[in-house]
């Protein structure tokens, strides 16, 4: 079993929709999650991170981790062309290591 | 501020032959440093990390090796090139004595074996 899962979409949207990107994980040793972007061809770019169990928000951003039932989400409100890209998720899994997921791609239509 | 550089961005190797891929941190001291596979439709592989010069870890043993000549420099060689060692490869850092909760990316290189 993959430690982290995520849906490979492609998810597709109209403009202003809100968008739930969501992963699950299997174990949870330690407690940071973290959400990146990554736009075709380009190295990704850490959005945010999360500490154990609730939400972050960061602008149109909203992260939330529900440990009970180990799910990992990303809120995307307004959401915009330029919002077009690749979602991955992560979680720590040593002090140096982040296991991935395989990332969802997203598609925000004009 | 800091920035992480890789080149090349895009390299066409035949099998067989080597490789080597630049990775330069500028605007931090003693960063620690990554080496990251991305397949296609695969998350991220962690191949090797470094917490200092000449010091070395590695995650999964493969063709492949790292090595930390400088301590903002790293460097992703290998002695004969295999068709699976294709992909897009990613150096990252993290700022020193903090975890991997905030690990920055470069740009990446792809590299496609023939």
């Amino acid at each position: 079993q993959k430690e982290v899962e995520q849906d490979p979409g492609p998810l597709s949207v109209p403009e202003g929709a809100i968008v739930s990107l969501n992963c699950t994980y299997s174990n949870s040793a330690f407690q940071y999650f973290m959400w990146y972007r990554q736009y075709s061809r380009k190295g990704p770019e850490l959005l945010m991170y999360t500490y154990s169990s609730g939400n972050k928000e960061d602008g149109r951003f909203t992260a939330q981790v529900d440990k009970s039932s180990k799910y990992i989400s990303l809120f995307i409100r307004d959401s915009q062309p330029s919002d077009s890209a690749t979602y991955l998720c992560a979680r720590m899994t040593g002090r140096r290591a982040l296991t991935f997921g395989s990332g969802t791609r997203l598609q925000v239509q004009p | 501020s800091q920035t992480i550089h890789q080149w090349p961005a895009t390299l066409v190797q035949p099998v067989g032959s080597p490789l080597s891929l630049e990775c330069t941190v500028e605007g931090t001291s003693n960063p620690n440093l990554y080496w990251y596979r991305q397949a296609a439709g695969r998350g991220l592989q962690l191949l090797f990390y470094s917490v200092g010069i000449g010091q070395i870890s590695s995650e999964v043993p493969q063709n492949l090796s790292a090595s930390r000549p400088q301590d903002r420099q790293f460097i992703l060689s290998s002695k004969k090139l295999l068709l699976s060692d294709s992909g897009f490869y990613l150096c990252a850092w993290v700022r020193p004595g903090t975890g991997a909760e905030e690990l920055f990316f470069g740009e990446g290189s792809r590299l496609t074996v023939l």
